[in-house]
């Protein structure tokens, strides 16, 4: 079975930093692109960033660029996102999700919560 | 405001059909595959339609996807209550090189 177990989510103050990681199994994730997206209280689905199947290829939401920073390591099958200089609009539900570019999204992990606040 | 636009809300009876529309651009929905998920308030996102018109296994054929120009449509067709939901679409956009949500659709069954 494919799941994505996300962890790392918590509360921080503004300007903090948090690591996010993603543990994937049950398929090669060396082969597949992978992504992050978000939805804060009450809002609608954003995404946040993808990083191609080798790694050497990433994209980020325009909120996000210069702050985030996607990695992911194929030998432990895990995904990362680093946030530095958080802000309290980045306070959201963060997901992991197997896929990117036009080919979508095809499994979500249940998802890990970040709160910005003093 | 999404680049990609959807109706807030749409609603029909049990048993009906309905359709959700997402209107897009030549640099998204015209030129990339549109992908569909359902979003069950408090739980994640689950993927109905991928590459504008597949259903992943174990979806329901009672969910349909298609496109035409820079605008895509979900159908849903035999509406169940347990179809109640935020529907969102999703694609890549080459100009912004970003993947784009929708701003969502809730589907009440009346």
């Amino acid at each position: 079975e494919v799941q994505l177990l996300e962890s790392g989510g918590g509360l921080v103050q503004p300007g903090g930093s948090l690591r996010l990681s993603c543990a994937a199994s049950g398929f090669t994730f060396a082969n597949y692109g992978v992504s992050w997206a978000r939805q804060a209280p009450g809002k609608g689905l954003e995404w946040v960033s993808s990083i191609s199947g080798s790694g050497s290829s990433t994209d980020y939401a325009d909120s996000v660029k210069g702050r985030f920073t996607i990695s992911r390591d194929n030998s432990k099958n895990t995904l990362d996102l680093q946030m530095n200089s958080l802000r309290a609009a980045d306070t959201a539900i963060y997901y992991c999700a197997k896929g990117w570019k036009d080919f979508g999204m095809d499994v979500w992990g249940q998802g890990t919560t970040v709160t910005v606040s003093s | 405001q999404s680049v990609l636009t959807q109706p807030p809300s749409v609603s029909a009876a049990p048993g009906q059909k309905v359709t959700i529309s997402c209107s897009g651009s030549s640099s998204n929905i015209g030129n990339k595959y549109v992908s569909w998920y359902q979003q069950v308030p408090g739980t994640a996102p689950k993927l109905l339609i991928s590459e504008n018109n597949k259903r992943p296994s174990g979806i329901p054929d009672r969910f349909s996807g298609s496109k035409s120009g820079t605008s895509a449509t979900l159908g849903i067709t035999g509406l169940q209550t347990g179809d109640e939901a935020d529907y969102y679409c999703g694609t890549w956009d080459s100009s912004l090189s970003a993947f784009l949500f929708g701003g969502g659709t809730k589907l009440t069954v009346l």
